[in-house]
């Protein structure tokens, strides 16, 4: 089993450009979860999926993040335009609610995001 | 709203030493409660807590739930140097909704 594979590991861009994240989930997992990760704020969650389907996105902190996940083995997290502020861990996260552990969610190795 | 206080925010002990770990939660439509190690990397998944009062154990390291005070606890018995972590507590909300703490960061000491 790969585990929540996560590309690119880690990104470094300039101030507004765009910036897409990368996520392939456990296969068989029915959700989907971005996180956010900072010294200040801690692991914050932005917006999780259930089938594909975007259940809750009161994470996300504006406009300038979407995220989208158009089939079960992939999805991805947007920022445009970027800003220093932005600059994280982001983690993607996998569970199947059915399972005996449903509540386990599984972490990718996250992508380090550096904004200039 | 949601709130998750952990307690310590940083503990340095010596190797053998036992340390207790404090998670206490104000969460709606609250569910279950999951316990996280975050070495350099991702979270691991270390124990999830349903039922107040039943003590869940996983070698050195066992943890409880008391859902009427509304707190957690984790605790470590004698502590090896692989045991410096940062670890996570975070109640569930709803089906899958995770509302992490700040975390505690653990350090172990040779």
């Amino acid at each position: 089993d790969a585990g929540v594979i996560q590309s690119p590991r880690h990104e470094v861009t300039e101030m507004g450009q765009e910036v897409t994240l990368r996520c392939k989930p456990i296969s068989g997992h029915d959700y989907l979860f971005w996180y956010r990760q900072t010294m200040m704020r801690g692991l914050e969650l932005l917006i999780y999926f259930n089938n594909n389907v975007p259940i809750d996105d009161s994470g996300m902190p504006e406009d300038r993040f979407s995220a989208k996940m158009p089939n079960a083995s992939f999805s991805t997290l947007k920022i445009q335009p970027s800003e220093p502020r932005d600059s994280a861990v982001y983690f993607c996260a996998s569970s199947l609610l059915s399972s005996g552990r449903g509540n386990e969610q599984f972490f990718g190795p996250g992508t380090r995001l550096t904004v200039l | 709203e949601d709130k998750v206080v952990q307690s310590p925010l940083s503990l340095v002990v010596h190797e053998g030493d036992t340390v207790t770990l404090n998670c206490s939660y104000e969460v709606t439509n609250f569910r279950s409660l999951l316990w996280y190690k975050q070495e350099k990397k991702a979270p691991t998944f270390l124990f999830m807590l349903t039922s107040s009062g039943i003590e869940k154990k996983s070698g050195r390291l066992s943890s409880i739930l008391d859902k009427k005070e509304l707190f957690s606890i984790l605790n470590i018995t004698a502590t090896q140097t692989g045991d410096s972590a940062v670890y996570l507590c975070a109640p569930i909300q709803g089906a899958q909704k995770l509302v992490f703490g700040q975390g505690t960061r653990l350090t172990i000491n040779p």
